[in-house]
């Protein structure tokens, strides 16, 4: 079964500096790849999603993915940080028609 | 479109009462799910439900919690009785089979204290 693994259960940066938070799947190629995120006391947003169209996916507030088979992994990025950046994103990937598996969720501490 | 609408949005209980959870989902979604997310356990899904049928219930403890889906537009979710380890945020979900196969779109979620 399809799952995925996030490195970093909480990921520190400074206020303009590079984010950089890690996903890998488990096995096959899957047909979709999701990043969400979750701001204090609110639901799950969706921050971006891979569907094989392009390697390279742009999400909101400036956030980008890069699907790399080679290593199965499907990081997220974002130049510089914001303090509005800190939340807990979660990776996920499709387990079954229209099941998402989530994974455990990186929490970003955004310092000025 | 007001998304998924979830109430209420806090609860708190005694141990051995009977909770319910409400959603309602983004209209003409058909497919509608129940989250529960603590410290320990994370994101878990408990059931889902496509056109008001269950396709998925098992992550849901079955000797206490019931989930229903009556009508299109409206689900509940029901505790009885309801444990202190049942303390949680507890997140509807809902989504439409089409082009946008798989993404989900999350309610606000209810927090659930109990006692």
């Amino acid at each position: 079964a399809q799952s995925v693994t996030q490195l970093g259960s909480h990921v520190s940066v400074s206020e303009g500096a590079l984010v950089l938070l890690r996903c890998n799947y488990s096995s096959s190629v899957p047909p979709y790849l999701f990043w969400y995120v979750q701001y204090p006391n609110q639901g799950l947003q969706l921050l971006l999603k891979y569907t094989s169209a392009a390697t390279l996916v742009k999400g909101i507030n400036g956030f980008e993915a890069e699907f790399k088979k080679s290593e199965t992994s499907f990081h997220l990025t974002k130049p510089s940080a914001h303090m509005s950046d800190a939340a807990e994103y979660f990776c996920a990937v499709p387990a079954g028609f229209q099941k998402l598996v989530f994974g455990t969720g990186t929490r970003l501490l955004v310092s000025p | 479109d007001a998304g998924v609408i979830q109430s209420p949005r806090h609860e708190v209980t005694e141990m051995g009462q009977e909770v319910t959870l409400r959603c309602k989902p983004i209209s003409g979604h058909d497919y509608l799910f129940w989250y529960r997310q603590t410290m320990m356990q994370g994101l878990e899904l408990l059931v889902y439900f496509n056109n008001k049928a269950v396709m998925d219930d098992s992550g849901m403890p079955k000797d206490r919690f019931s989930a229903k889906m009556p009508n299109a537009s409206f689900s509940t979710l029901k505790i009885q009785p309801s444990e202190p380890r049942d303390s949680a945020v507890y997140f509807c979900a809902s989504s439409l089979v089409d082009r946008e196969t798989d993404t989900q779109y999350f309610g606000p979620g209810t927090r659930l204290t109990v006692l």
